[in-house]
């Protein structure tokens, strides 16, 4: 199993530009995330899906979107890039344990080094 | 609404000295999952506590759960220059896992 692989590993933007930052997990997990770490800084949820077809909004979701039409794909979409949006990127999976009080462990992806100048 | 606080931000220690970074939350947790982060990469799983008081231990690494299971703590013994990272504590809210902002431990030769 791969695990959890995220493209690109390293991406420059302008202001105003879109990307999709791509995130794919092999393990048949039905839950995906979405963080940003900012330098120095801890993990924020931007957005997160519970299955295919099901997202959420995390934190700090705006000025991104997600779709999740497969179990394995859960892209996110920057619209108008802001230098604010300078961070790093981590997708992650996990599968519920569906044990009361015990939370899955999650899964992380090498992540995305994303810069908005 | 709840957040999961991690003190200190940054620990200097001597190679072989040892090291604690101490987690909690306003409310109660059903439990507590520990991560570290190695320069550079990504942060990987190490443990997860869930009964009040528990301890675990991963050779040098000591996790501790709370009597009230609002505060956890993670003490490495003797650090060693490969336990050099971030260590993050999460605690689930509603149905999302919520991440401390992390220790970074630094360890001098």
């Amino acid at each position: 199993n791969a695990g959890v692989t995220q493209t690109p590993k390293f991406r420059i933007l302008k202001i105003g530009q879109s990307m999709t930052l791509q995130c794919t997990q092999d393990m048949n997990h039905n839950y995906m995330y979405w963080y940003r770490q900012d330098p120095g800084m801890g993990l924020k949820l931007i957005y997160y899906s519970v299955g295919a077809g099901i997202t959420d909004k995390g934190e700090v979701p705006n000025g991104y979107n997600v779709s999740r039409s497969t179990t394995e794909d859960f892209p996110l979409r920057l619209e108008l890039a802001a230098p604010s949006q300078t961070s790093v990127y981590f997708c992650a999976s996990s599968y519920p344990t569906l044990v009361a009080g015990v939370a899955d462990t999650q899964y992380f992806g090498p992540g995305t080094r994303l810069t908005v100048l | 609404g709840q957040q999961v606080m991690q003190i200190p931000q940054y620990q200097h220690v001597q190679e072989g000295e040892d090291f604690t970074t101490y987690c909690n939350s306003s409310t109660t947790l059903s439990n507590i999952q520990w991560y570290k982060q190695r320069p550079g990469g990504h942060p990987v799983f190490l443990i997860q506590l869930v009964k009040s008081g528990e301890v675990k231990k991963q050779k040098r690494l000591t996790f501790q759960f709370g009597e009230a299971k609002k505060n956890s703590s993670l003490h490495i013994t003797a650090t060693q220059t490969t336990d050099v990272g971030t260590y993050f504590c999460a605690g689930p809210v509603d149905d999302k896992i919520i991440f401390g902002k992390g220790t970074r431990l630094h360890i001098l030769p």
